[in-house]
């Protein structure tokens, strides 16, 4: 069946210290979404890309970086430089505009926590 | 800029009760609008969308009419379950041409049996 997986579902970081959040999808959608969710504050969309290679920055991108080398794949690495890491992170894909699609699919989510 | 406000929970029903979460936008446009549920420790599920004013989105027993007059989506159901429980979000896709997504903060639903 096709779908996003996400990986590791749980993870702990020591303060400092650099870690990535692997997401696959195997839909054949362009776009893909990385997503952080904090109790009570609903989504908020850290970067996105459209097509392979390319990415955009979303509202909260400081301390995240991205890469999108494969149409199936958008890690998403959470730098020393995020000042509060830990939350519930979740990726999502969609297929392109042009097919009448606007849904998002959505993994299962990784949960980070910084030690 | 685009928003979507939702009534804050948490809702709690008795089962077999009718359930009503509001929730409203501001946008330029005519954006498509959806509720996704998200059950504990999992990502979201799309629930139902509508892409343009007085559609309907329905699915297992939820509806929600987007209505441009008022700029709602609010999500109802005539009898919730236990099964029901889970946490609410209601979105839209911009049509500022960046392909954004806005969510709410979420309702969490808590049916009692």
């Amino acid at each position: 069946d096709g779908g996003i997986t996400q990986s590791p579902k749980y993870l702990f970081r020591k303060e400092g210290q650099n870690v990535t959040l692997s997401c696959e999808q195997n839909l054949n959608h362009d776009a893909m979404y990385w997503y952080r969710q904090d109790p009570g504050q609903g989504l908020r969309l850290i970067y996105y890309s459209q097509i392979v290679n390319d990415f955009q920055k979303g509202d909260i991108a400081e301390g995240y970086s991205v890469s999108r080398e494969k149409k199936e794949s958008f890690p998403l690495t959470v730098t020393s430089a995020q000042k509060n890491p830990t939350a519930f992170y979740l990726c999502a894909s969609r297929r392109p505009l042009r097919s009448g699609a606007n849904v998002l699919t959505f993994g299962a989510g990784s949960r980070l926590t910084v030690l | 800029g685009d928003s979507v406000t939702q009534m804050e929970g948490p809702v709690t029903l008795s089962e077999e009760a009718f359930l009503t979460i509001n929730c409203t936008y501001t946008a330029t446009g005519y954006p498509s609008l959806f509720w996704y549920v998200q059950y504990p420790g999992e990502g979201l599920q799309l629930l139902l969308k509508a892409t343009k004013a007085d559609d309907k989105g329905s699915n297992k027993g939820f509806e929600a009419t987007y209505r441009k007059e008022t700029t709602s989506f609010h999500l109802e159901k005539g009898s919730v379950q236990v099964s029901d429980s889970a946490v609410y979000f209601c979105a839209l896709r911009s049509t500022s041409g960046t392909y954004k997504y806005i969510f709410g903060t979420g309702t969490r639903l808590k049916v009692l049996a």
